[in-house]
């Protein structure tokens, strides 16, 4: 049981470059989000879904987009990156009883120069 | 406005020594309280959840933490710390049909001397 797989662990990008972080999970799980953490300030909500077809904003959506076409994948695009979106990515998931994200992958580490 | 303050951004313990991490927060509604643990390079972990009912939760590790309403408060303790207790430790409090409102503390880091 592989839980919340995230790709890439590690990337960097261009200022203005695009690309899309990967995450997928194999419990069935209807809630997933992306959060982004940074120094001091714990982790922010970026986007969230809370089923197949269904997303929505969280506290911090500028700059990024999500779909989530199955149950099991929902990634996250950054449209055209900026310095300030270089942070740590998480993407979790929950059961659809549940009222707060449970299990959470590896992370992405994202440089933008 | 609703916020979760870690007051102590880092803690060094002494392996075997008792543990308290504290956690106050400011939240409108009625609050869902949790605490989740971080190890290096790896993503975060849910250790135990205040939801209702008796205010001494148990959690994951030999972890408990206590709900007081009075105080705002919801401090994580452990009665004897082993090394592999040193991570991030990360309050967060949230409503019961609300994801997105899921709110996350700063951050305690903890140091296990041998």
């Amino acid at each position: 049981n592989a839980g919340v797989t995230q790709t890439p662990k590690f990337q960097v990008l261009k200022t203005g470059q695009s690309m899309t972080l990967q995450c997928a999970q194999d419990m069935n799980h209807e809630y997933m989000s992306w959060y982004r953490q940074d120094p001091g300030m714990g982790l922010r909500l970026i986007h969230y879904s809370v089923g197949a077809g269904i997303t929505d904003q969280g506290e911090v959506p500028n700059g990024y987009n999500v779909s989530r076409s199955t149950t099991e994948d929902f990634p996250l695009r950054l449209l055209s990156a900026a310095p300030s979106q270089t942070s740590v990515y998480f993407c979790a998931s929950s059961p659809t009883q549940g009222n707060q994200p449970q299990h959470f992958g590896d992370g992405t580490r994202l440089s933008i120069l | 406005a609703q916020s979760v303050t870690q007051p102590d951004i880092h803690i060094t313990v002494s392996e075997g020594a008792s543990l308290e991490l504290r956690c106050n927060y400011s939240y409108g509604a009625t609050p869902y309280l949790f605490w989740y643990v971080q190890s290096p390079g790896q993503g975060l972990q849910l250790l135990l959840k205040y939801f209702s009912g008796d205010t001494l939760v148990q959690g994951i590790k030999g972890f408990e933490a206590e709900f007081k309403r009075s105080q705002s408060s919801f401090n994580l303790r452990k009665p004897s710390v082993h090394w592999s207790d040193a991570a991030e430790y990360f309050c967060a409090v949230g409503a019961k049909t609300s994801y997105d409102k899921v709110i996350f503390g700063p951050g305690t880091s903890l140091s296990v001397i041998p």
